[in-house]
């Protein structure tokens, strides 16, 4: 198992400029999510999907849109690049576990917008 | 959501238990308490997770207060891989991590 994967790993943008995060899993596991970590500080919920189809805001979903076509991809999209989207991406997948959840977590993707 | 507490920051010897104390007390009842660190810049890793009884796994022992408002995670014999933030989350579908325990351990 890969487990969650993401790409890139690191991207630059400028201002304005769109782009898209990439994410899979390979666990078969319907829930998966987006959390963005500012320097310093914990990780913030963007966008969850409980499964194929479905999609729902979390903390801080401005400027990002997301869909869910297969269980293994979930994509972030930023739509106008802003400097405040300066952050660490990960992207994360869950599944039951003794009553609750484990969270898997990808390694991240290093945004720069200037 | 649940509010939490935890400290900034703690030091611990390796080879030493580390004893990591969370404080949750607007928890609710259906809410689990989980666990999950951070080691430099990747991405958190699950440790733990229990609702009110004590838990243990390979990695780390839970140990929940019986009126649920407070936590403690036992790592038994920290070694200095452990060196990390530690995430304290009550939560259930959608989690939120706030600022956690900077975990040193020393030689």
């Amino acid at each position: 198992n890969a487990g969650v994967t993401q790409t890139p790993k690191f991207q630059v943008l400028k201002t304005g400029q769109s782009m898209t995060l990439q994410c899979a899993q390979d666990m078969n596991h319907e829930y998966m999510s987006w959390y963005r970590q500012d320097p310093g500080m914990g990780l913030r919920l963007i966008h969850y999907s409980v499964g194929a189809g479905i999609t729902d805001q979390g903390e801080v979903p401005n400027g990002y849109n997301v869909s869910r076509s297969t269980t293994e991809d979930f994509p972030l999209r930023l739509l106008s690049a802003a400097p405040s989207q300066t952050s660490v991406y990960f992207c994360a997948s869950k599944t039951k576990a003794g009553g609750g959840y484990e969270q898997y977590f990808g390694p991240g993707t290093r945004l720069t917008v200037t | 959501d649940a509010k939490t507490t935890q400290p900034t920051s703690m030091d611990c010897a390796e080879g030493r238990a580390a004893n990591l104390p969370c404080n949750h007390s607007t928890i609710s009842g259906n809410e689990y308490v989980y666990w999950y660190r951070q080691i430099h810049s990747q991405g958190p890793q699950y440790i733990i997770h229990g609702l009110k009884n004590n838990e243990t796994n390979e990695m780390a022992s839970l140990i929940i207060t019986e009126d649920r408002k407070s936590s403690t995670l036992i790592l038994p014999h920290a070694t200095l891989r452990d060196t990390a933030v530690y995430y304290c989350i009550p939560g259930d579908y959608k989690l939120s991590f706030g600022a956690g325990t900077t975990v040193t351990v020393r030689a």
